[in-house]
């Protein structure tokens, strides 16, 4: 069975503190996406990777980076952490050979900064 | 500006009746559309999905329909399940770069069936 894995379901952080979501995909997909999802604003992109070591900013990139050292993992740093951050964290791979671009999720990072 | 738009937030049906939940979108570049299902506190799942070639993709109780003339497309849920209360997201691909394919995502839809 396919699977996007997350380090955590539940996180709270203090605000200032850098904060690591991690990401693991075991479908071998080139690419990797990290969005937040908050009521009402839908799924927002802010970082995307379509190989090992390259990195694209989405929509929302401020206040984030990421990283990505081999092909099935990908991690979100939240370099000094702020409450409007707090948001439901959601990481996904997508073949690069696959028609339709269907993506496959993780099963979400809550993250509650302080 | 956004180039998906769901415009309605919720959505009540009976159990047994059909659903119908509606997206709209801007880029006349995108080249396939998608519906993802979520359940809280759990990650997106794809639930179908078509080319902008086509006007029709069913399976099961699921068909969507595209109407590239307007840009807009629509999910059917025949008979619609309580099962099936959820967010569901509409999104719509276009290339990045490198053959790789980005996805643009409405805002959602949530979606009860009453028993």
């Amino acid at each position: 069975d396919v699977k996007v894995t997350q380090s955590s379901r539940y996180l709270v952080k203090r605000t200032g503190e850098k904060v690591f979501l991690e990401c693991v995909q075991d479908m071998d997909h080139e690419n990797m996406f990290w969005y937040r999802q908050d009521p009402g604003l839908g799924l927002r992109l802010i970082y995307f990777s379509y190989d090992v070591k390259m990195k694209e900013k989405g929509d929302i990139p401020e206040g984030y980076s990421v990283s990505r050292e081999k092909k099935e993992r990908f991690s979100l740093i939240l370099e000094s952490a702020s409450t409007n951050q707090t948001s439901m964290y959601l990481c996904a791979s997508s073949s690069k050979i696959q028609l339709g671009a269907n993506q496959f999720f993780g099963p979400g990072t809550r993250l509650t900064v302080l | 500006d956004q180039q998906v738009k769901q415009n309605s937030p919720s959505l009540s049906v009976q159990e047994g009746r059909i659903s119908i939940l509606n997206c709209d979108y801007t880029n006349s570049m995108f080249d396939y559309f998608l519906w993802y299902k979520k359940y809280p506190a759990e990650g997106p799942t794809f639930l179908i999905s078509i080319s902008s070639i086509k006007d029709k993709n069913e399976d099961g109780r699921f068909t969507v329909f595209l109407n590239k003339s307007a840009k807009h497309l629509s999910l059917h849920i025949v008979p619609s399940q309580p099962g099936d209360s959820a967010v569901y997201f509409c999104a719509a691909s276009d290339l990045i770069g490198a053959g790789s394919y980005q996805l643009t995502f409405g805002k959602g839809t949530k979606l009860s069936v009453i028993p």
